[in-house]
């Protein structure tokens, strides 16, 4: 248990849906990350936020949408995806934007049909 | 092109021996490097780290070499235990822009025979 928690775990969507995935940090920390891991390849950073405010965005289509209400929370809203972006999505959480160290959820497992 | 890559994407080591576990990376600008560790069906777990100043951290059984000449880390496991079967990331941390940010391996999935 690291602290921080994702919803769904899993979730199989249509290419005309749309859905949302959620993570939730309890450890008092300022910066949240989304990261996507494809099958063989390696986590692959796609956002950053510090402080509710993005400050990263590593090149994402806008079919991803990031969304921090407040710094536990950090939603990736999906809508027209494509069967390539079937993934296992990860959320991470550090003390600070300049802290090495970063925790993760157990993340989500996406089926795009 | 992956910046930092593990060459081995599997390794099997005997119970009570050594697990050597390689890392490289091209990229200069890091300067500090992290190893993870994820079991199935959870989110990877930081295990140790190591800033570029060093050339080695020690943590229990769990010890990471560094060799910046040759841009070249390791994370020898000794001795192995069946419960570190797990795929361990090598990860590399610098900071491009506002934030640090993590550059991954593809991992090695590590199993430690009984």
């Amino acid at each position: 248990e690291t602290g921080v928690t994702q919803t769904p775990r899993h979730l199989v969507m249509g290419m005309t849906n749309k859905k949302s995935l959620k993570c939730e940090q309890h450890l008092g920390h300022n910066a949240m990350y989304w990261y996507k891991q494809s099958a063989k390849k390696p986590l692959e950073l796609m956002f950053v936020y510090s402080l509710e405010e993005r400050v990263e965005n590593n090149s994402v289509p806008s079919r991803f949408s990031p969304e921090c209400p407040n710094s536990s929370h950090l939603f990736l809203h999906l809508h027209t995806l494509q069967p390539e972006d079937s993934a296992l999505y990860l959320c991470a959480s550090s003390l600070g934007t300049g802290d090495r160290e970063q925790y993760f959820g157990p993340g989500t497992r996406l089926t795009v049909t | 092109d992956q910046q930092v890559k593990q060459n081995s994407p599997s390794l099997s080591v005997q119970e009570g021996r050594i697990s050597i576990l390689n890392c490289d990376y091209t990229n200069s600008m890091f300067d500090y490097f992290l190893w993870y560790k994820k079991y199935p069906a959870e989110g990877p777990t930081f295990l140790i780290s190591i800033s570029s100043i060093k050339d080695k951290n020690e943590d229990g059984r769990f010890t990471v070499f560094l060799n910046k000449s040759a841009k070249h880390l390791s994370l020898h496991i000794v001795p192995s235990q069946p419960g570190d079967s797990a795929v361990y990331f090598c990860a590399a941390s610098d900071r491009p822009g506002s934030a640090r940010q993590l550059t991954f391996g593809s991992g090695t999935q590590l199993t430690v025979l009984p």
